[in-house]
C-alpha cells in the first residue's frame, strides 16, 4: 500500500547540536512533501516543504533533502533549542488533494 | 492576517449523538479540509471542499459528512457517535488552484466520546 513512515519514533537531542529526523515514503507518484511541526494540544505547524523537482531545500534552521531513487525524505535542524521539542510529521501529497501522514517522531530536546 | 480557526476548543458527547465542528479558512484561502488524529498518531484525511462540493473523501464511514458555505468556511458533521470517534478533528485550508497546495492547520477540535 501507500504510506508515509517515520524510521525512529523518538530522538533525544542536546540543546546546540543538530538534528536529522528521517521519513521514508512508498509512494512513487508523490510530488509534493511537507514537514510539520506539531506541539501538545496544538495543531500541526507547517515548517517547510520540497517539491519532487528539487532534491534539497533550505529555511531557517532548517534543511529539507528529499531522495527520489530511495523514497527517502529527511528534515535538519540546526542548532536544536528547547523550543524545538514537538512531534514532526512529515506529509505526503499528490494530485488527489490529500495529505498522508506517518505516525511522526518525537524530538526531546536536553538541556 | 488570522489563521485557520476551529470551534468549539473541546466537546463531550456521549455515544449514539450528533456532532457538529466548524472551521474558517485562512484569509484568501478557499479550500477545507478535515482529518482526525487518534492519540499518538499522525493525523487521517477524511474530506476535502471546494466551490462548496466534496472534491475528495478518505476510507470514512457516511456517518461522517460535510459542508461548504459560501465564504469557504466549512463545517464536519458526524452521526451516530462511536467511543471510537474520540479525536482531535484537525481542519486545514490551503488555495484550491491545483493539486498541490501547501495545507495549513487549525488548532483542532478535541472531541470526547463517552
Amino acid at each position: 500500500g501507500e504510506s508515509v513512515g517515520l524510521h525512529l519514533p523518538t530522538l533525544s537531542v542536546q540543546e546546540g547540536d543538530n538534528s536529522i529526523i528521517n521519513c521514508a515514503y512508498s509512494n512513487s507518484a508523490s510530488d509534493y512533501f511537507i514537514w510539520y511541526k506539531q506541539e501538545s494540544g496544538k495543531g500541526p505547524q507547517f515548517i517547510i516543504d520540497i517539491r519532487s523537482n528539487m532534491d534539497k531545500r533550505q529555511g531557517q534552521r532548517v534543511t529539507v533533502l528529499l531522495n527520489k531513487t530511495v523514497k527517502h525524505l529527511s528534515l535538519q535542524i540546526a542548532a536544536t533549542q528547547p523550543g524545538d521539542s514537538a512531534v514532526y510529521f512529515c506529509a505526503e501529497e499528490s494530485n488527489d488533494y490529500k495529505l498522508s501522514f506517518g505516525a511522526g517522531t518525537t524530538v526531546t530536546v536536553r538541556a | 492576517d488570522a489563521g485557520v480557526t476551529q470551534s468549539p476548543t473541546h466537546l463531550i458527547k456521549t455515544r449514539g449523538q450528533q456532532v457538529t465542528l466548524r472551521c474558517s479558512p485562512k484569509s484568501g484561502h478557499d479550500t477545507v479540509s478535515w482529518y482526525q488524529q487518534a492519540l499518538g498518531q499522525g493525523p487521517q484525511f477524511i474530506f476535502q471542499y471546494y466551490e462548496e462540493e466534496e472534491r475528495q473523501r478518505g476510507n470514512f464511514p457516511d456517518r461522517f459528512s460535510g459542508h461548504q458555505f459560501p465564504n469557504y468556511s466549512s463545517e464536519l458533521n458526524v452521526n451516530a457517535l462511536l467511543l471510537g470517534d474520540s479525536a482531535l478533528y484537525l481542519c486545514a485550508s490551503s488555495s484550491g488552484t491545483g493539486g498541490t497546495d501547501t495545507q495549513y492547520f487549525g488548532p483542532g477540535t478535541r472531541l470526547t466520546v463517552l
